[in-house]
């Protein structure tokens, strides 16, 4: 079956060091791939997408990596900032459209 | 930048009642909305697929005579829980993709948090 993994256990970084963050997918081959970040209470918000021929992209402090061959996306945070503090999701179109399946999200905590 | 509306953003009702929610897109148009409920740190589950002037299309498992859903117009979609039950109880979170591409962002509602005493 279709499955979107991330670290359940939350990751514990020193405030100005990078963060990084796993997605790893089976048995599909997504086009694309989107991550989100979601504070506690409140919806998710769109963060990136990076598209399958993408190796990488780039928003300021944030960085996506989308290997097709290891299935799996990394999310990277530079210079962390207690303010990044907060639940990360990856998301998968499994169908058609623009359904998109979300992970179970990594909870990140950076402290000062 | 699009926003969704989310409206209550809490609710508190007896079991065997009625709770309606709102989802409304301020200055885009939806023709599909998005909702998924969420379980205190799980992810988000979609529930059903709201489509402007037609049926909604509901996720293997989701009664869709309990949750009842309406998309009226191109910015509102409201999801009906009937009935609700203590089990109900969860976070609601409706969304709409921010153009029809197949790869669009979706952009979130901040969702409602749902208490069935």
């Amino acid at each position: 079956s279709q499955k979107i993994e991330q670290n359940s256990e939350a990751l514990n970084i020193q405030e100005g060091k990078t963060a990084t963050l796993t997605c790893n997918y089976t048995n599909y081959s997504p086009a694309y791939l989107q991550w989100y970040r979601q504070d506690p209470g409140r919806g998710p918000v769109f963060l990136l997408l990076i598209r399958e021929n993408e190796k990488e992209k780039r928003k300021e402090r944030l960085k996506v990596t989308f290997d097709t061959t290891l299935k799996q996306s990394l999310f990277h945070i530079t210079a962390s900032q207690p303010a990044d503090s907060a639940t990360y999701l990856c998301a998968l179109n499994l169908n058609a459209g623009n359904m998109l399946t979300f992970g179970g999200g990594t909870r990140l905590m950076v402290k000062p | 930048g699009a926003v969704v509306s989310q409206h209550p953003s809490w609710v508190i009702c007896k079991s065997g009642t009625s709770v309606k929610i709102e989802c409304r897109s301020l200055d885009f148009q939806a023709t599909t909305m998005f909702w998924y409920r969420q379980f205190p740190k799980q992810s988000l589950m979609l529930m059903a697929t709201s489509n402007e002037g037609s049926k909604a299309t509901y996720e293997q498992g989701v009664e869709k005579d309990k949750f009842l859903i309406n998309h009226a117009s191109l910015t509102l979609s409201t999801l009906t829980v009937t009935s609700a039950h203590p089990e109900d109880s969860s976070f609601y979170i409706c969304s709409a993709p921010e153009d029809r591409s197949y790869n669009s962002p979706l952009h979130f509602g901040n969702g409602t948090r749902l208490t069935v005493t």
